[in-house]
């Protein structure tokens, strides 16, 4: 109940494409759905994060799409830069505490 | 605004060895956290401390971790004996307050041979 599923595993997307990575979840007591953003030997970072209650957000060149009917949610990057390059996690919050999903390495090739 | 600070950054010891790993949150974070990141997947929540109290240690293996915030500041995560499936990297986070964003230090990266 309390898992996050995250695909793809990795994704190598060309500069100016849009990456997209999905995530799932059961619980439907979930509250709030942030993407964390991770380049190698350094922590998570919050990228961006979304409630239940809306069904998109935008922030720069980061979106985030939530489908509450569905029990999904995604990431997008429109125009992907080479500095885009780093791991990419989703998570969702119950009982105050987040849960991970996997983790999608994205690499932007020039 | 100094970020979360961990030390050391990487550690290597035996099986059956100890090891503390040290965690200073964010000034004026109540609530810190620590999770492990297994190579390969998302970090795993260990325990939660608000101020000095522990909030949940439910996925905190009892037998041979441990972990402490005196004075409700720094904290401090030990494992003894370490065994092979403890190598990760070991994460503390802190938030001003529990629904608030969670900042994340660089961690701890162990290896148990």
């Amino acid at each position: 109940q309390q898992q996050v599923k995250q695909s793809p595993q990795s994704l190598i997307v060309q500069k100016g494409g849009i990456p997209i990575i999905n995530c799932a979840y059961e619980n439907t007591a979930f509250d709030y759905f942030p993407w964390y953003q991770q380049f190698p030997g350094k922590g998570p970072a919050l990228l961006i994060a979304i409630r239940p209650d809306v069904s998109e957000k935008k922030e720069g060149r980061f979106t985030i799409s939530f489908n509450k009917s569905a029990k999904q949610f995604s990431l997008h990057i429109m125009d992907s830069q080479p500095g885009d390059s780093a791991t990419y996690f989703c998570a969702a919050r119950g009982n105050e505490k987040l849960t991970f999903g996997t983790g999608t390495r994205l690499t932007i090739i020039p | 605004e100094a970020g979360v600070a961990q030390s050391p950054r990487y550690k290597i010891i035996e099986k059956r060895q100890s090891v503390a790993f040290w965690c200073n949150p964010i000034s004026g974070h109540a609530t810190l956290y620590w999770y492990q990141q297994i190579l390969g997947q998302g970090p795993k929540l260990l325990i939660q401390f608000q101020n000095n109290g522990v909030v949940d240690d439910s996925q905190l293996p009892k037998d041979r971790f441990s972990a402490e915030r005196l004075k409700g500041v720094d904290s401090t995560l030990k494992i003894q004996p370490a065994k092979l499936e403890d190598s990760a990297v070991y994460l503390c986070a802190s938030s001003r307050l529990v629904q608030e964003t969670q900042y994340f230090g660089p961690g701890t990266r162990l290896l148990v041979l």
